[in-house]
């Protein structure tokens, strides 16, 4: 059981390129997000999906575009890199809301620089 | 607007030197406290998660509790392999979403 799998684990891009980060899980969950982590901010929340065909904006939506047209994936878009988009990325994916199935499983996040 | 803040920003024990690590929180109305473990270049790993005051859950060497302000992740007699961030997360009866603390960096020596 892979659990959460994101591709690619390492990437550098120059400014203005684009680029998309693809998120991957097999646990049949409906709810998965993308987070961003940098130092001294803690985890943010950029975009969420509460099922398959739905994404909602989190706290840091801009310059992020996702989309969510099968369950098991969940697609991270960058169309300018910017140097502020420089961050480590998370996928994490959860069965629901309620009780236990509000845990939150990450996977081993995206490194990306923008030059 | 929810608040997550842990304290220390970091902590330095010898092993077998029991500590604590202290999670404050600011919710409207908590739908549950979440605590995980980071190891360096890995993604957040899930440990517990407690839903109301007096509530309390043991691993291993850790047991978190919960007060209405507050969480505690107690470690009795760590070990150098707990060496890892310590993240606390909160999420609120509004929101579908989980608001993360900066973390506790927590170094285990022998």
């Amino acid at each position: 059981n892979a659990g959460v799998t994101q591709t690619p684990k390492f990437r550098v891009l120059k400014t203005g390129q684009s680029m998309t980060l693809l998120c991957a899980q097999d646990m049949n969950h409906e709810y998965m997000y993308w987070y961003r982590q940098d130092p001294g901010m803690g985890l943010r929340l950029i975009h969420y999906s509460v099922g398959e065909g739905t994404t909602a904006k989190g706290e840091v939506p801009d310059g992020y575009n996702v989309s969510r047209l099968k369950k098991q994936n969940f697609l991270l878009g960058l169309e300018s890199a910017a140097p502020s988009q420089t961050s480590v990325y998370f996928c994490a994916s959860s069965p629901g809301l309620a009780g236990a199935k509000n845990i939150q499983y990450f996977g081993a996040g995206t490194r990306l620089s923008v030059l | 607007e929810d608040q997550v803040t842990q304290s220390p920003e970091a902590l330095r024990l010898q092993e077998g030197e029991s500590s604590s690590l202290n999670c404050s929180y600011t919710v409207s109305g908590l739908r549950g406290l979440f605590w995980y473990r980071q190891d360096p270049g890995k993604g957040p790993e899930f440990l517990f998660t407690l839903y109301s005051a007096g509530e309390e859950k043991e691993k291993e060497r850790l047991k978190a509790t919960l007060t209405k302000k507050e969480s505690f992740l107690h470690i009795t007699a760590p070990k150098p392999e707990d060496s890892a961030t310590y993240l606390c997360a909160v999420r609120d009866t509004g929101f579908q979403k989980l608001v993360f603390g900066t973390g506790t960096r927590l170094l285990v020596s022998p």
